[in-house]
């Protein structure tokens, strides 16, 4: 099956500073990807739709100047926490979908960002 | 906002049982996706089923839709330890160019060796 990269898998920084969190699809070209955060124990939550070429679409009560998007290729999208705080900590997802539209999710390995 | 919602929200069954996921939607839906995922990992996609289909199976995954139910199940047959995961469903509406996935509450499946 299709392969979606995700880089960091763990990341902990610093209250206040920025972190980046790559994807990237690795077999082929996703004009769309989606970043998707997940607390504890619960289901994913979507954040934000990645439009290469074009701004991102945020989910109602997802900050854009908080959770900043690019998505300058068709295989790499890039999420970045800005100016990160403690209660930024969860776990964080991206997946793509071949196009074509009505097929499965490829999803990344998943970041564990950790605010301290 | 959540469109699935998912139950039991935990099982826990001895290794060689069946286990059975419950899934209900709220909208009109073009699939329904049934997703595995290990503790701290990533999603893996295990079976798709269309609007127009009513049964599915893949290896020892049998899904069915009920689409006037809105509601959907995943059997998993024999059950082996290594199915321990949490499991979700997802679906994909059928109005607009929406290409996101609405995912469900989940369940967390538990196999005892």
């Amino acid at each position: 099956g299709a392969v979606v990269s995700q880089h960091p898998s763990r990341v902990i920084c610093k209250s206040g500073t920025s972190v980046k969190i790559e994807c990237r699809s690795l077999d082929f070209q996703a004009t769309t990807m989606f970043w998707y955060r997940q607390f504890p124990k619960k289901s994913l939550m979507l954040m934000a739709t990645s439009n290469e070429g074009s701004k991102a679409t945020y989910e109602q009560g997802v900050e854009k100047d908080k959770f900043l998007i690019n998505h300058a290729s068709l295989t790499l999208s890039t999420l970045t926490v800005t100016s990160a705080h403690p209660e930024d900590s969860s776990f964080y997802i991206c997946s793509a979908a071949k196009p074509g539209g009505n097929t499965e999710a490829f999803f990344g390995q998943g970041t564990r960002l950790t605010v301290v | 906002s959540q469109q699935g919602e998912e139950d039991p929200q935990a099982l826990s069954i001895q290794e060689g049982e069946n286990a059975t996921m419950n899934c209900s939607y709220k909208t009109s839906i073009n699939n329904l996706q049934w997703y595995r995922q290990n503790s701290g990992r990533g999603l893996v996609h295990l079976i798709l089923i269309r609007s127009n289909e009513r049964e599915k199976h893949s290896g020892r995954l049998r899904v069915t839709l009920d689409t006037s139910k809105k509601s959907s199940s995943l059997l998993i047959t024999a059950s082996r330890a290594a199915d321990t995961a949490s499991y979700f469903c997802a679906t994909k509406i059928s109005s607009g160019s929406a290409r996101q996935l609405t995912f469900g509450s989940g369940t967390q499946l538990t196999v005892l060796p």
